[in-house]
């Protein structure tokens, strides 16, 4: 059983730029979460992907926006970076239902200069 | 709205200590809780979760966890803690009626167990 992975592992952008992360979901789950984890705190939710639709957002502008693909793996889009957006991209995959924990990917470090 | 609260920024504790990582919550209808661990430069792992039913929810690597309606607590416990568990812990909590994506997550506390 493949767990989730996220591409790349390190990235660094300069303000006013665009980036895009991907994620691969774990093999059965159908639903994707993506989070942001500043420096020294806990993981923010930013939004959530079921049947390639966004299903929930968190407190995040527009600039933030995803996709989810027909094999459930995603990708997370930042417009116009800002230096706060340097942080850890965490995505998390799971079967439908809110029962059910989140797995996550290792996450790819966004640094913004 | 929900919310979680993780009281400790830092718990030290000797190996073969017991050991517990406080955590409350607090959510409009009822609560699944969550608790995950990371390791340095790496992901979140998943310990245990508390859906419904008994009250003392087990999971991995000896961990367990007491969720407490009245006092809003979820709190981890491990009875002989090992260098190894030291790590920063997340507790986690989701509202029933809310997304079911949407996990909120506490500041995290770090765990140092000394040899």
């Amino acid at each position: 059983e493949t767990g989730v992975t996220q591409s790349p592992t390190h990235l660094i952008k300069t303000r006013g730029q665009q980036v895009t992360l991907r994620c691969s979901s774990q093999s059965g789950h159908n639903t994707v979460s993506w989070y942001q984890q500043a420096l020294g705190q806990g993981p923010q939710f930013i939004f959530q992907y079921y049947r390639e639709e966004e299903n929930g957002r968190g407190n995040f502008p527009p600039r933030f926006s995803g996709l989810q693909f027909p094999n459930y793996s995603s990708e997370l889009n930042v417009n116009a970076l800002e230096l706060d957006d340097s942080a850890l991209y965490l995505c998390a995959s799971s079967p439908a239902g809110g029962a059910y924990e989140q797995y996550f990917g290792p996450g790819t470090r966004l640094t913004v200069t | 709205a929900q919310s979680v609260a993780q009281p400790e920024d830092q718990v030290n504790v000797a190996e073969g200590n017991p050991l517990t990582v406080k955590c409350t919550y607090s959510v409009s209808g009822n609560p699944y809780l969550f608790w995950y661990v990371q390791y340095p430069n790496r992901g979140l792992q998943f310990l245990l979760k508390y859906i419904t039913g008994d009250n003392l929810v087990k999971g991995s690597y000896g961990f367990e966890a007491e969720f407490n309606k009245s006092q809003t607590s979820f709190h981890l416990k491990k009875p002989s803690a090992l260098v190894s568990d030291s790590a920063l812990y997340f507790c986690a909590v989701r509202d029933i009626r809310g997304s079911w994506g949407k996990l909120q997550f506490g500041a995290g506390t770090q765990v140092v167990v000394t040899p």
